[in-house]
């Protein structure tokens, strides 16, 4: 079984530029989280996805967006581009069942913003 | 507010060695804790996880202790191997927690095992 993908692996950005991330899940996963990975911070929760609606999210600004698609893949989108928000960003997939399974993470996109 | 803390940044073992990595939690709503390994350029690598109703969780060479009333768990590793070499990471979720992907993370400790 394929483990979680993200595309890119490593991006460049200048500030005030947008970027989208993306997240193809574990197969038969329906919940697809994102998180970003920082020296200072260490790793944070940004959002969470299942069935195509937001389920929940975490405490970033607005700029920090996302979607699902019908087939589970996940984007992440991030407006205006601030020199903080260099980081490496992890989705990760759970079957979100009813009972207690670990999140699977991919081996994240690392943005760098300039 | 840090919920979950692992204390010591950088743990150093002997090959054949247990090593013991320690991480306390203060939010009382966490019922649900795993430990990840990491390598660098690499996502966290799920090891082992252990629900507030037990105490005790093995996997092979790893073992997690949960002390709720101390609000403390620790993972032992034995033996230890070159290979274990990495950061981990102590994780927790509140009740659904993880059905909705969130995981509240400590800072991680990096161990290095010596051959």
């Amino acid at each position: 079984k394929a483990g979680v993908t993200q595309t890119p692996r490593y991006l460049i950005k200048t500030r005030g530029q947008q970027v989208t991330l993306s997240c193809s899940p574990i197969s038969g996963h329906r919940s697809v989280s994102w998180y970003q990975q920082t020296p200072g911070q260490g790793l944070q929760f940004l959002f969470e996805y299942f069935s195509e609606t937001q389920r929940n999210k975490g405490n970033f600004p607005g700029r920090f967006s996302g979607r699902q698609f019908s087939n589970s893949r996940s984007e992440m989108n991030v407006s205006t581009l601030e020199l903080g928000d260099s980081a490496l960003y992890l989705c990760a997939s759970s079957s979100a069942g009813t009972d207690n399974s670990p999140l699977h993470f991919g081996n994240g996109t690392r943005l760098t913003v300039t | 507010d840090q919920q979950v803390k692992q204390n010591s940044p950088s743990l150093s073992v002997q090959e054949g060695r247990i090593s013991i990595l320690n991480c306390d939690y203060t939010n009382s709503m966490f019922d649900y804790f795993l430990w990840y390994k990491k390598y660098p350029a690499e996502g966290p690598t799920f090891l082992i996880s252990i629900s507030s109703i037990k105490d005790k969780n093995e996997d092979g060479r790893f073992t997690v202790f949960l002390n709720k009333s101390a609000k403390h768990l620790s993972l032992h590793i034995v033996p230890s191997q070159p290979g274990d070499s990495a950061v981990y990471f102590c994780a927790a979720s509140e009740a659904g927690g993880t059905s909705y992907g969130k995981l509240t993370f400590g800072q991680g400790t990096i161990l290095t095992v010596h051959p």
